[in-house]
């Protein structure tokens, strides 16, 4: 069964305001969560590492500062698209990954419009 | 940065019909992952490979891991509908976390 949820599924937001996105890991054992943009037709891009209790690790390009990134708990992580505008209009996927293993599992992912 | 060169990106195929796609790199990886992605979906993980030579099959699916470890195949035997979406495969370099993805395949079947 799933290992990864994501809440919300979708929404949509008007230009300006922030939206934050969940994603949880099922199974406890969780210790490295990634989250991932991907655009329609395209391969997913990394956006950040993220740790539990440490601050996330950026990928080069992605803005830390409209891409917030909390990771209070071990099985909880969130990304707060602040100030959206249009162009972050994407689908939004996180991943975990377990201490000592390679795979990670993916979440159902959330699709973001902003209008 | 390392690159997944991953083909080929489509694939029209009749219902039935076995399924080749591969990924290569410039790179050294010492874990080759093979996803499948559904519409609106996030990826779900198929096979998982770990040592050069290995032979890992789940199902229908068959993957190997390169002897040069540049290099990775996924084969789908006697192809269903339920197979049609986007497989990407994945390396992760030695001492990384990080995924790095192939561009994708998408295959399509006609019944």
């Amino acid at each position: 069964g799933a290992v990864v949820s994501q809440h919300p599924s979708w929404v949509i937001c008007k230009s300006g305001t922030s939206v934050k996105i969940e994603c949880r890991s099922l199974d406890f054992q969780a210790t490295t969560m990634f989250w991932y943009r991907q655009f329609p037709k395209q391969s997913l891009m990394l956006m950040a590492t993220s740790n539990e209790g440490s601050k996330a690790t950026y990928e080069q390009g992605v803005e830390k500062d409209k891409f917030l990134i909390n990771h209070a708990s071990l099985t909880l992580s969130t990304l707060t698209v602040t100030s959206a505008h249009p162009e972050d209009s994407s689908f939004y996927i996180c991943s975990e990954k377990r201490q000592g293993a390679y795979e990670q599992y993916f979440g159902p992912g959330t699709r973001l419009t902003v209008t | 940065g390392q690159q997944l060169n991953q083909s080929p990106q489509s694939m029209f195929i009749q219902e039935g019909e076995d399924v080749s796609m591969n990924c290569t790199s410039s790179s050294i990886f010492n874990t080759w992952l093979w996803y499948k992605q559904d519409p609106g979906e996030g990826p779900v993980l198929l096979i998982a490979l770990y040592k050069a030579g290995e032979l890992t099959s789940n199902g229908r699916l068959t993957a190997q891991f390169g002897i040069t470890r540049k290099d990775s195949f996924l084969n789908i035997s006697a192809s269903i509908p339920s197979d049609v979406g986007i497989y990407f495969c994945a390396g992760v370099i030695q001492g990384a976390q990080k995924l790095v993805f192939g561009q994708g395949t998408r295959l399509t079947i006609n019944p």
